[in-house]
């Protein structure tokens, strides 16, 4: 199984400021022959069903601002909030699609500092 | 208007059993795989099972193979989770989703049904 590791599991964050979450796969979940990167982000929030973010790891899903980034290759991978809002706080997760079990990582909770 | 709607959890007592059920409309069923995630009280998110769009392909994650059977009915536009030999820890919200982009990611997600197993 593909192990999911996020850091760090907590994050505060000044609004306006900048947020990077940190995902790590145990191994690769890029698929040479399409050259694309299994791996999807996820925001959450009380009550709510997670919400897709980002998928092949760098692109944005429709509708999402333009402040999420997604980065990363092979087995590290990053996301970015460019400007803090109060919306934002959540728990982000990674997840990996390239293989079953399509596994989660543990989830890193972003509040206001 | 795509959505999923899930149903069937409940209060059952530990060894019970329970069948869930997810219903989708607003999209072509069929041509979609379905996934089962679910998420302790306090936790993250556990990926559960999966369906192929025509039925044949199915996973299961380790915690739940030879407990759980995924199922689904394209004339119904439902796919279902037979639950068996609960356990305290298989009390989750349990949510079904799909990737309607066809991209990978699991974009549309139904507000889950609640599992709890106690005495």
């Amino acid at each position: 199984d593909i192990v999911m590791t996020q850091s760090p599991d907590s994050l505060a964050v000044s609004l306006g400021e900048r947020a990077t979450i940190n995902c790590r796969s145990s191994q690769t979940v890029l698929y040479s022959s399409s050259n694309k990167n299994y791996l999807a982000w996820y925001q959450q929030k009380p009550g709510q069903p997670p919400k897709l973010l980002i998928y092949w790891a760098s692109t944005r899903e429709s509708g999402v601002p333009d402040r999420f980034s997604g980065s990363g290759s092979g087995t590290d991978f990053t996301l970015t909030i460019s400007s803090l809002q109060a919306e934002d706080v959540a728990v982000y997760y990674c997840q990996q699609y390239y293989s079953t079990p399509y596994t989660f990582g543990q989830g890193t909770k972003l509040e206001i500092k | 208007q795509v959505q999923l709607a899930e149903s069937g959890g409940g209060l059952v007592k530990p060894g019970g059993s329970l069948r869930l059920s997810c219903a989708a409309s607003g999209f072509s069923f069929g041509d979609y795989y379905m996934n089962w995630i679910r998420q302790a009280p306090g936790k993250g998110l556990e990926w559960v099972s999966y369906i192929g769009g025509g039925g044949s392909a199915i996973y299961y994650a380790d915690s739940v193979r030879g407990r759980f059977t995924i199922s689904r009915d394209n004339a119904k536009n439902s796919v279902h989770l037979q639950i068996n030999s609960l356990r305290a820890e298989d009390t989750a919200v349990y949510y079904c989703a799909t990737d309607w982009g066809d991209h990978g990611g699991m974009d549309v997600w139904g507000q889950g049904t609640t599992v709890t197993v106690s005495s």
